[in-house]
């Protein structure tokens, strides 16, 4: 069964609103990584969280990963249209990368 | 090539034909991964490999799904005696392996219809 969920699954929103998207795990995750996957592209490698409480940032995107290591958020600020596509979140459990179910993004100039 | 390369890119099968789709991970790499993606989902695990060793086929769907990497570079999926349910984008990933740099690098895919 699916082990990492995501919410929602899909998010409208004007240009230049904020954005967030949650992944959550039913098991401990060893860490987890979030990828962005364009329309008709594949997934690309955004960042990867490790850390209890971990918080990283890029440019306007901010990472969190949650006490337990069970959550994690990610966060855009001020969406661009260039921001559009769809955000997975992969949980690492037992050597291997369990995806959610992604949020799908889509910016309204 | 730069990137993770997977052949063919289209594929369009006979229910009850064998398919085998190739993947040539980034030289260097030493995990490589076989991931599902239907439209609108996330990619689903499949099997894995360090090397030539496959580490975990629990993905595996059922028994006509089976994967290799004998020589600890290209890997090839294998569908045998497929079904309409087979119908899939099929992604291959690789990554170095060291346990604190897990960044997976996809290829384009290759995209399965059986009819």
């Amino acid at each position: 069964g699916q082990q990492v969920m995501q919410i929602p699954q899909y998010q409208h929103v004007q240009e230049g609103e904020d954005f967030t998207t949650y992944c959550n795990s039913s098991t401990t995750l060893s860490n987890i990584q979030w990828y962005k996957q364009r329309p008709g592209g594949h997934p690309v490698f955004l960042i990867q969280l490790v850390k209890s409480g971990e918080v990283k940032k890029q440019k306007r995107l901010t990472f969190q990963f949650g006490e337990a290591k069970k959550n994690s958020s990610l966060h855009i600020t001020a969406t661009q249209t260039t921001d559009v596509g769809t955000y997975f979140c992969a949980g690492k459990i037992s050597n291997q990368f369990y995806f959610g179910t992604g949020t799908s993004l889509t910016v309204i100039p | 090539g730069a990137g993770v390369s997977q052949s063919p890119r289209y594929k369009v099968t006979k229910r009850g034909q064998d398919v085998a789709l190739r993947c040539d991970p980034i030289s260097g790499h030493v995990s490589l991964y076989w991931y599902r993606q239907a439209l609108g989902q996330g990619p689903e695990f499949l099997t894995y490999f360090n090397y030539e060793a496959q580490q975990d086929k629990s993905g595996l769907p059922n028994d006509r799904f089976s994967a290799e990497r004998p020589e600890g570079s290209i890997s090839t999926l294998t569908i045998q005696r497929t079904e309409q349910r087979d119908s899939a984008m099929y992604r291959c990933a690789s990554s170095l392996g060291r346990p604190n740099t897990g960044e997976l690098f996809f290829g384009e895919g290759s995209r399965l219809t059986v009819l």
